[in-house]
């Protein structure tokens, strides 16, 4: 199986900061990446697909880059609502694996 | 508006099989892949496995040997039979839709397993 690999962990940042999250992949995938997040006792919403295209619906705040094994999405000005848990996905081989997560707290 | 609800028991008793289905709404369930994916209490996700509105499956290989995705388009619907299941098996269990990435989620159904 992919590994995905998320950094950091965990990360604490207040309303209005800009953020990274990076995910790396044990190899390459092209750009076969997506990002979801997840709040509490919620199912996971996509954000970001084919590691840079924008989900309809979600903010223009939220991009997504990278290709290969290095990915990285970035929140340009953070929102209440965007405090949950971050998951990257590669959907280059099956399965399909996930992240272990990005928890994004309030500081 | 697409929307998914998982319906099945809530308990299993280990060695048992879980049983869940997925109904569909607002769309036909005949295109796109549909998939179960699980998420143990506090941690990550984890694919079980997909099918395509041909019938055709692919199976996370940790547990194809205990697990049966199947089609019925004429209730719009998509299950999961997950046998021989033990403690490690209870989670939120989720069906999705993929389109480009996950792009539709139903609430999510625990499952325990315990006797």
């Amino acid at each position: 199986d992919i590994q995905m690999t998320q950094s950091p962990s965990s990360l604490s940042a207040s309303v209005g900061d800009r953020v990274t999250i990076t995910c790396r992949a044990s190899q390459s995938i092209g750009t076969y990446l997506n990002w979801y997040h997840q709040k509490p006792g919620k199912a996971p919403k996509l954000l970001i697909y084919a590691a840079s295209s924008l989900q309809r619906g979600v903010p223009s705040t939220f991009s997504g880059g990278g290709s290969g094994t290095d990915f990285t999405l970035t929140i340009s000005s953070l929102q209440p609502e965007d405090f949950a848990t971050y998951y990257c996905q590669q959907s280059h081989t099956m399965p399909a694996t996930f992240g272990q997560g990005t928890r994004l707290e309030i500081k | 508006q697409v929307q998914l609800q998982e319906s099945g028991p809530g308990l299993v008793k280990p060695s048992e099989t879980l049983s869940l289905t997925c109904t569909v709404s607002g769309a036909s369930i005949s295109s796109y892949y549909w998939s179960w994916i699980r998420q143990p209490p506090g941690k990550g996700l984890e694919l079980i496995g997909n099918i395509y509105y041909s019938g055709s499956t692919n199976y996370n290989p940790s547990l194809k040997s205990r697990v049966t995705i199947s089609l019925d388009t004429s209730k719009n619907q998509f299950s999961l039979r997950l046998s021989s299941v033990t403690a490690a098996d209870t989670a939120v269990y989720y069906c999705a839709r993929y389109g480009s990435g996950y792009d539709i989620w139903g609430q999510g159904t625990m499952v325990t397993v315990s006797s």
